[in-house]
């Protein structure tokens, strides 16, 4: 398909892991990213991962891809409240410059 | 400036008026693009600019919208005749040309039509 797809919303308990899930489209993505957006902000850059990686690590944040699934997905361990937000994956559409496609955004809900 | 400013942070029009929503990017970004989120909804492009130039403005919904960039830094994106359903998010952002490091994002604009 087209688009880049997401599941809309994930519930998690304080402390524990969560895991967001993204299938892209573009096998010719070089990039792929995570994006953040809490309530009334802009996107916050968090991470990505370069085509020709299959994991990356970033403190609390691990992000895996397969590439022949096309599937992305962002571990964040020992979610703390301050996690919720929505989330965005984002690929690279090729095309002579660097236009990213996003999908509709993962809404994570910390609980106590 | 020391990230992308965009203004007004509100906007709240009746249907049928023209609005202007600006956008000023961080200085030396060359790419910018327009982005708009409906609510519940994810980005949706609207128009890439390099510089002055617009190679990719495939993403505009109809000839009511239209984009400039003057000096390779302020852009404004014009909504003519706005209907209900243009109310949204309206996200600009910028990045260095053939940057791998994604984009950096405003605030953006919302706009309600009533």
């Amino acid at each position: 398909g087209e688009d880049v797809e997401q599941s809309l919303f994930l519930s998690v308990r304080e402390g524990d892991s969560s895991v967001i899930n993204c299938t892209y489209t573009d096998s010719s993505s070089t990039y792929l990213y995570w994006y953040k957006q809490e309530p009334g902000a802009g996107l916050q850059l968090l991470t990505y991962i370069f085509s020709n990686m299959d994991m990356k690590q970033d403190q609390r944040l691990t992000v895996l891809l397969n590439k022949k699934d096309k599937h992305l997905s962002l571990r964040i361990a020992d979610t703390q409240t301050g996690d919720s937000a929505i989330y965005f994956c984002a690929e690279v559409r090729s095309g002579g410059y660097n236009k990213l496609i996003f999908g509709a955004g993962t809404r994570l809900a910390v609980h106590p | 400036g020391a990230g992308v400013s965009q203004s007004p942070s509100n906007k709240v029009t009746e249907k049928g008026k023209d609005v202007e929503l600006r956008c000023d990017p961080i200085s030396g970004h060359t790419a910018l693009y327009w982005y708009r989120q409906s609510l519940g909804q994810g980005l949706e492009f609207l128009i890439y600019f390099q510089g002055n130039s617009a190679p990719d403005k495939s993403g505009l919904p109809s000839d009511r919208f239209s984009a400039e960039r003057t000096g390779g830094s302020v852009s404004t994106l014009t909504i003519q005749r706005t209907q209900q359903e243009d109310s949204a998010v309206y996200l600009c952002a910028s990045a260095h040309r053939g940057s791998n490091y994604g984009y950096t994002f405003g605030s953006g604009t919302r706009l309600t039509v009533v």
